[in-house]
């Protein structure tokens, strides 16, 4: 089963910073990996799509890049509302895999 | 708009059953695979078992293969799992998920939880 590897696992940062959250597959996924957002208490909700597009009405301070084997999601000028737990998911083959989750916490 | 409402989740003894159900609405629910997705108190996501849209085929973890079993109705817009024989690694909220025509999952239910403890 191909395995996805977040790092880090938590961090902290203040509003206003810019931060980056790493995702590293154990195979080559192609462009085949996705982000989600979750905050206490609720379900995830689906960011970014194919490694690096958009949802609509996601803020684009959010920003996804990468293929293959190393993805990256990065959050510019963090809000309140960005503090939350953070996931990539690959659906490449089964079994789908998720990420461990990296918890973004306010500095 | 699109909306999950997963029913069924409770209080279970080890060996018991559950038999969940979700309803959807505000999509054409017969052409999207669906998705159930489990997370345990305070741990992360994990992917539970999948069905293409019309039902032929579906993707279980390993943990939960032999013992659940997903199932959906396109007549009646509903999906179901039924697990058998679980245990107190099965405690969770379980999330039903549509899936996007690429394979990304969105949205999400809003959760059921099953306990499983004596």
């Amino acid at each position: 089963a191909i395995q996805l590897t977040q790092s880090p696992s938590s961090l902290s940062a203040s509003v206003g910073d810019t931060v980056t959250i790493t995702c590293r597959a154990s195979q080559d996924i192609g462009s085949g990996l996705a982000w989600y957002q979750q905050t206490p208490g609720k379900a995830p909700k689906f960011l970014l799509y194919h490694a690096s597009s958009f949802k609509t009405g996601v803020p684009a301070r959010f920003s996804g890049s990468g293929s293959g084997t190393d993805f990256t999601l990065s959050i510019s000028s963090l809000q309140p509302e960005d503090f939350a737990t953070y996931y990539c998911q690959h659906f490449h083959s089964y079994p789908i895999i998720f990420g461990q989750g990296t918890r973004l916490e306010i500095k | 708009e699109v909306q999950l409402l997963e029913s069924g989740g409770g209080l279970v003894q080890p060996g018991g059953s559950l038999r969940l159900s979700c309803a959807a609405s505000g999509f054409t629910f017969g052409t999207y695979a669906m998705t159930w997705v489990r997370q345990a108190p305070g741990k992360g996501l994990e992917w539970v078992s999948d069905i293409n849209s019309s039902g032929g085929s579906a993707y279980y973890t390993d943990s939960v293969k032999g013992r659940f079993t997903l199932s959906r109705d396109n007549s009646r817009n509903t999906l179901h799992l039924q697990m058998n024989n679980l245990t107190a690694e099965d405690t969770a909220v379980y999330y039903c998920v549509k899936q996007t025509h690429y394979g990304e999952f969105d949205p999400w239910g809003q959760g059921t939880l099953v306990t499983v403890s004596s």
